[in-house]
C-alpha cells in the first residue's frame, strides 16, 4: 500500500460537524476508489472516481457523502453532519485503468 | 447482494505451524485476492488469482483459486510472530466491475512465540 497517502490518518468529530478525508493516488493512478470498513468488519465499496468524474457511487449512502477527484489535487471524501454510525476506518485505493487496486493506510473517524 | 463466508474467524497458533483458511462465494467470483491488515493500516495485498484452479505461491504463502470460482483458499507455512494480523479475501464478479471488491470478514491470527 506504499504510495497512496491519506489524511488525516485519524480525525474526532462531534455529531453535526462535517468531516473531510483526503487521498492523493499513487504515482501514475487515474483511478480512485474508497471504501468503508466498520468495526470488525470487511472492507465495503462506496465510490470509484476518475480525474472530474465519479465512474461508479453504488455504495455511496444517500445523503450527507459526497466524493470529488478533481483535475489538480487529491481525491476528497466529505461527510456532512456526521452522526455515531459514521464511525468507520475509510480507505482510499488507486489503481492504473482497471488492474489491481493497492490500499492506503486509512482514516479513522470517530464520531463523539 | 453478493457474500463471502470466510472461515475460521480466527485462531490461536504456535509458531512453526502452518495455517489454513478459506473463503466460499454464494456466486461466481472471476478473481480472488487476498490481503493481510495490521492493526490501525491498510490491507496489504499478499496473492491475486484470475483464473480457476490457478494456484499461486508468495514465499510461505500459497493460495489457489477454486474449480468452480465460488472458493479459494490460503495456507501459511511455518508460520513466524509477524504473520499475526487479520486476513482477508477479497474477489469481484464476472459482471464487469473489477474494482467493486466484495470482502469477507476476515480471519483474525495469532501467532504464540
Amino acid at each position: 500500500n506504499a504510495g497512496v497517502m491519506q489524511n488525516p490518518r485519524h480525525l474526532v468529530r462531534r455529531r453535526g460537524q462535517e468531516a473531510r478525508l483526503r487521498c492523493s493516488p499513487m504515482k501514475g493512478h487515474s483511478h480512485v476508489y474508497w471504501y468503508r470498513q466498520l468495526p470488525e468488519e470487511g472492507l465495503k465499496f462506496m465510490v470509484y472516481l476518475q480525474k472530474e468524474n465519479i465512474i461508479d457511487e453504488s455504495g455511496m449512502p444517500k445523503e450527507r457523502f459526497s466524493a470529488e477527484f478533481p483535475k489538480e489535487g487529491p481525491s476528497i471524501l466529505r461527510i456532512q453532519q456526521v452522526v455515531r454510525g459514521d464511525s468507520a476506518a475509510y480507505f482510499c485505493a488507486s489503481s492504473t485503468r482497471r488492474d489491481t487496486i493497492y490500499f492506503g493506510e486509512g482514516s479513522w473517524l470517530t464520531v463523539v | 447482494g453478493q457474500q463471502l463466508n470466510q472461515s475460521p474467524q480466527s485462531m490461536f497458533i504456535q509458531e512453526g505451524e502452518d495455517v489454513s483458511m478459506n473463503c466460499t462465494s454464494s456466486s461466481i467470483f472471476n478473481t480472488w485476492l487476498w490481503y493481510k491488515q495490521d492493526p490501525g493500516e491498510g490491507p496489504v495485498l499478499l496473492i491475486a488469482l484470475y483464473k480457476a484452479g490457478e494456484l499461486t505461491s508468495n514465499g510461505r504463502l500459497t493460495a489457489q483459486f477454486g474449480i468452480t470460482r465460488k472458493d479459494s483458499f490460503l495456507n501459511i507455512s511455518a508460520s513466524i510472530p509477524s504473520d499475526v494480523g487479520i486476513y482477508f479475501c477479497a474477489g469481484h464478479n464476472s459482471g464487469g466491475s473489477n474494482y467493486k471488491l466484495t470482502f469477507g470478514k476476515g480471519t483474525l491470527l495469532t501467532v504464540n512465540p
